[in-house]
């Protein structure tokens, strides 16, 4: 079985381009999460979707993020007029639903991500 | 407010020697434990989990984790560290549904 997919692995643009992330999660996930890694730290939470629902999109930094999940499977963050601190890996996970008064413990499974580098 | 801290972003142990990895918490609920494995230009891999149940956690590949509710703990341990495990390794706490994530501890195997 395919695991969660990313594309591109790596992505150069230059500051003020608008770029486009993508995410193919395992078949069958109805969770989907985006995270944000800074160089040397540990990934920051940005945004989730329930099936094609946004959740909580309490992480993305600015309104230059963008996600969505229109149909529940493939998911697209993307960033507009992007700048140097935009630079980063882009993690996406997929899990199980998480389901009310249930223990939250559905494993979150990560893709390879995208390594965005912006000039 | 749920947060993990992670004590030292680099340690260096020598193959076959222990391996201890330091990640202590802080909520205000019963927590929910991880650590995750990155291995270089790969995404995140569980190692293992703490969910309430057994307090001594095992995992994959020789690892096992103790939680420790009195020191606020969430220790990694392994027995004999191998080349193999040299890699990044993040400490989280799930908060809500997402994952909040330590530094990361970046670990080196020496021959």
């Amino acid at each position: 079985g395919a695991g969660v997919s990313q594309s591109p692995r790596y992505k150069v643009a230059k500051r003020g381009q608008d770029v486009a992330l993508r995410c193919d999660p395992i078949s069958g996930h109805v969770s989907l999460f985006w995270y944000q890694q800074a160089l040397g730290q540990g990934p920051e939470f940005l945004t989730y979707f329930q099936n094609e629902a946004q959740l909580d999109k309490s992480g993305l930094p600015s309104d230059r993020f963008f996600a969505e999940r229109p149909e529940g499977s493939v998911s697209t963050l993307k960033i507009q007029r992007t700048q140097q601190e935009d630079s980063a890996v882009y993690l996406c996970a997929s899990s199980l639903p998480l389901v009310a008064g249930s223990n939250p413990t559905e494993d979150q499974y990560f893709g390879p991500g995208t390594r965005l580098l912006v000039l | 407010a749920q947060s993990v801290t992670q004590l030292g972003s680099h340690v260096s142990v020598s193959e076959g020697a222990l391996v201890l990895l330091r990640c202590n918490y802080s909520s205000s609920v019963p927590p929910y434990l991880f650590w995750y494995v990155q291995y270089p230009n790969q995404g995140l891999q569980l190692l293992l989990k703490y969910t309430s149940a057994a307090t001594l956690v095992k995992g994959i590949n020789g690892f096992e984790a103790e939680f420790k509710k009195s020191e606020t703990s969430f220790h990694l341990t392994k027995p004999s560290a191998h080349m193999s495990d040299a890699a990044e390794y993040f400490c989280a706490v799930r908060g809500g549904g997402k994952l909040i994530f330590g530094q990361g501890t970046e670990l080196s195997v020496k021959p």
